[in-house]
């Protein structure tokens, strides 16, 4: 069965810093990975993905996140990060034979002026 | 958000109750899913339908029921509530060529 960690439960960053959230994830055959924000009252919205291809992936709001297969990880990143940017951020992953995302825990990142 | 839509956005019942959470969708998409969140536990799957005549279990089916009405339309029962069923339930939509799943905004639910 796939699983997701997510070993930050919070993040702390400068605004203009860079940004890491981190995620490790187990699956049978490729993963099918996946970012997502919650904003407070909201639900959540798609960031990026990872299917195939480039192992560097980039999404919404300046957002990127690298695939790396041999430490089995898919972080999230932002080279200057904002204000705006605090939110509750999701990792999940799903294997290929189309089975529903399985999430992380989340990680609460605050960005703080 | 607006292409998935759920009902009631907040719900206050008692103990022993029968509740029903609705969604609805325009998407097309043919999979839904009910998930509920609770603080630390992250997204939890509930049930999911790939189609009208599908229904799964998921992670933590017990005590939940789903009806799936049409394509548009997936229905999460709780049959006899219990305050531990306290959580924020979310319906979500899968799109089957891009892989991505698409949220509502969330139903409130408290149990007394």
């Amino acid at each position: 069965a796939q699983s997701v960690a997510q070993p930050e439960d919070q993040v702390n960053v400068a605004e203009g810093n860079p940004l890491t959230v981190k995620c490790t994830y187990s699956v049978s055959g490729n993963p099918y990975l996946f970012w997502y924000v919650q904003y407070p009252n909201r639900g959540l919205q798609f960031l990026l993905k990872y299917i195939t291809g480039d192992n560097l992936v980039k999404g919404s709001y300046g957002f990127e996140a690298e695939f790396n297969k041999s430490q089995t990880s898919f972080h999230l990143k932002k080279p200057s990060a904002l204000v705006s940017d605090s939110a509750l951020y999701f990792c999940a992953v799903r294997d290929p034979r189309n089975t529903p995302l399985v999430f992380g825990k989340g990680t609460r990142l605050s960005v703080i002026a | 958000d607006a292409d998935v839509t759920q009902t009631p956005r907040n719900r206050i019942t008692k103990t022993g109750k029968r509740i029903m959470l609705e969604c609805s969708q325009t998407k097309g998409h043919d999979r839904m899913y009910w998930y509920r969140q609770d603080p630390g536990l992250g997204l939890r799957l509930i049930y999911y339908s790939f189609d009208v005549k599908d229904i799964n279990k998921g992670e933590i089916s017990d005590g939940y029921s789903v009806s799936r009405q049409a394509q548009a339309k997936f229905s999460l029962s709780l049959e006899s509530a219990i305050p531990n069923q306290t959580a924020l339930y979310f319906c979500a939509t899968g799109d089957s060529i891009s892989y991505e799943q698409y949220f509502g905004p969330g139903t409130r639910l408290t149990v007394t």
